[in-house]
């Protein structure tokens, strides 16, 4: 699977959106773009994946460069419940396995 | 809405004991995975499992490592001696079939404390 790079930490006011980069600048054509959080030692949680075109549901949006290289979580209307550490994973969807690899991620406080 | 169950979700034991931490996936799902945290460190993938085996294993899950579906309905990991190493918050994963979204479903997590 290919790497990510992720800032390690980053802050955002409650109520504002907050957009979390992604650099994915090896990723490969079959290779799609995952959104996982984790809330204070929680397990993992999904929020949202991707190809190449923007998505959006409940929690959050996902914009996808145009080259693919890299992408950007937006969460619209940032709470303190939102705290947690996200992370960014790209792997190869409708092989045999779906094992993630996680990185370090980002660590997001929501501050009020 | 349908989520993965873990227990116990705090073991403390003394190194050089088994210890079993047992996992219910959500029903109608085909894969099976085993992960663990050690406190401050990286989510760490230790085993995936599917169609009754073994379909992929890290370094760390070393022969002191096992897993087992027991009942169809249960999804068990098993550390024969337990090292203070060991000592880790360990989640249990499941997701659906290849057509799927792949998404992987988390439980909670059992904390595990070796002595």
């Amino acid at each position: 699977d290919a790497k990510t790079t992720q800032p390690p930490s980053m802050d955002c006011a409650e109520g504002r959106a907050a957009n979390l980069p992604c650099n994915h600048s090896t990723i490969s054509g079959n290779e799609y773009v995952y959104w996982y959080r984790q809330i204070h030692s929680q397990g993992p949680q999904y929020i949202i994946h991707g190809l190449k075109n923007n998505e959006t549901n409940e929690m959050a949006s996902l914009i996808i460069t145009e080259d693919r290289k890299s992408s950007t979580l937006i969460l619209p209307h940032a709470t303190l419940r939102d705290t947690a550490v996200y992370y960014c994973i790209v792997r190869v969807l409708g092989s045999n396995d779906y094992k993630l690899s996680f990185g370090a991620g980002t660590t997001v406080t929501v501050r009020a | 809405e349908p989520e993965v169950t873990q227990t116990p979700s705090h073991q403390v034991t003394q190194m050089g004991q088994e210890v079993i931490l047992r996992c219910v996936p959500i029903s109608n799902h085909l894969y099976f995975y085993w992960y663990r945290q050690i406190l401050g460190q990286k989510v760490e993938f230790l085993v995936s499992f599917y169609n009754n085996e073994i379909s992929e294993k890290s370094e760390i899950f070393d022969d002191q490592f096992s897993v087992e579906r027991p009942d169809g309905s249960n999804f068990t990991l098993k550390i024969r001696s337990t090292k203070l190493e060991d000592s880790a918050m360990y989640f249990c994963a499941s997701s659906g079939s290849r057509t799927d979204t792949g998404e992987l479903f988390f439980g909670e997590g059992s904390r595990l404390t070796v002595l």
